[in-house]
């Protein structure tokens, strides 16, 4: 059974203070592995999809990365406009169509 | 492009009602569309798959006969809550896939669904 799991589910930083997300995924032959960014209220909005080991994807402060058993979200200076949830999806090669299993998502506040 | 919107944005019933969501693909033919449901600080629970001209395919635990799933076109798909009860109170997403990126998911805005 395919299973994503994020680590932390909440994390505070104050502006400018860069982290990580941590995303660690079993799944049986993967298809791709997508992160969003999720405001309250409102639907995912996609951020990055990575396909194999060692890929690395950059949008403005966000970077994201993939090894076999896990992908990190990195975050540079973040700042309060970055406060979101963000969610980790993989897609199995396994499953039909296009399905997406996600994990519990983590919750990032940035205080200015 | 590969924007998905969904309406009502908001919707408040009384129990025992029925309620009807759209979600459509503006721009893209959505050979797939996707439901979720979403609990306060939970992530997306999926609850049904739909073809477009096929049955939509439940995950286990969603009863079919309660949540009615309809792909009439390449470009919407109705979710219809029947004999709806508090319980049945959510935040709901869909997604589409089928536009440039083929295997990327795109999600509407989702609909909060309230059950007095």
């Amino acid at each position: 059974e395919d299973q994503v799991t994020q680590s932390p589910e909440a994390l505070r930083l104050q502006e400018g203070e860069s982290s990580s997300l941590n995303c660690s995924y079993t799944v049986s032959g993967l298809r791709g592995l997508f992160w969003y960014r999720q405001d309250p209220g409102k639907g995912p909005e996609f951020l990055f999809t990575l396909y194999s080991a060692g890929e690395e994807k950059e949008k403005e402060r966000l970077k994201a990365t993939l090894t076999k058993k896990e992908s990190f979200l990195h975050i540079t200076a973040p700042k309060p406009e970055d406060s979101a949830t963000y969610l980790c999806a993989v897609q199995a090669i396994s499953r039909p169509g296009n399905m997406l299993t996600f994990g519990g998502g983590t919750r990032l506040m940035v205080k200015p | 492009g590969a924007v998905v919107s969904q309406h009502p944005s908001r919707v408040i019933c009384k129990s025992g009602t029925s309620v009807k969501i759209e979600c459509r693909s503006l721009d893209f033919q959505a050979t797939t569309m996707f439901w979720y449901r979403q609990f306060p600080k939970k992530s997306l629970m999926l609850m049904a798959t739909s073809n477009e001209g096929s049955k939509a395919t439940y995950e286990q635990g969603v009863e079919k006969d309660k949540f009615l799933i309809n792909h009439a076109s390449l470009t919407l798909s109705t979710l219809t809550v029947t004999s709806a009860h508090p319980e049945d109170s959510s935040f709901y997403i869909c997604s589409a896939t089928g536009g440039r990126e083929n295997n990327e998911q795109f999600f509407g805005p989702g609909t909060r669904l309230t059950v007095l």
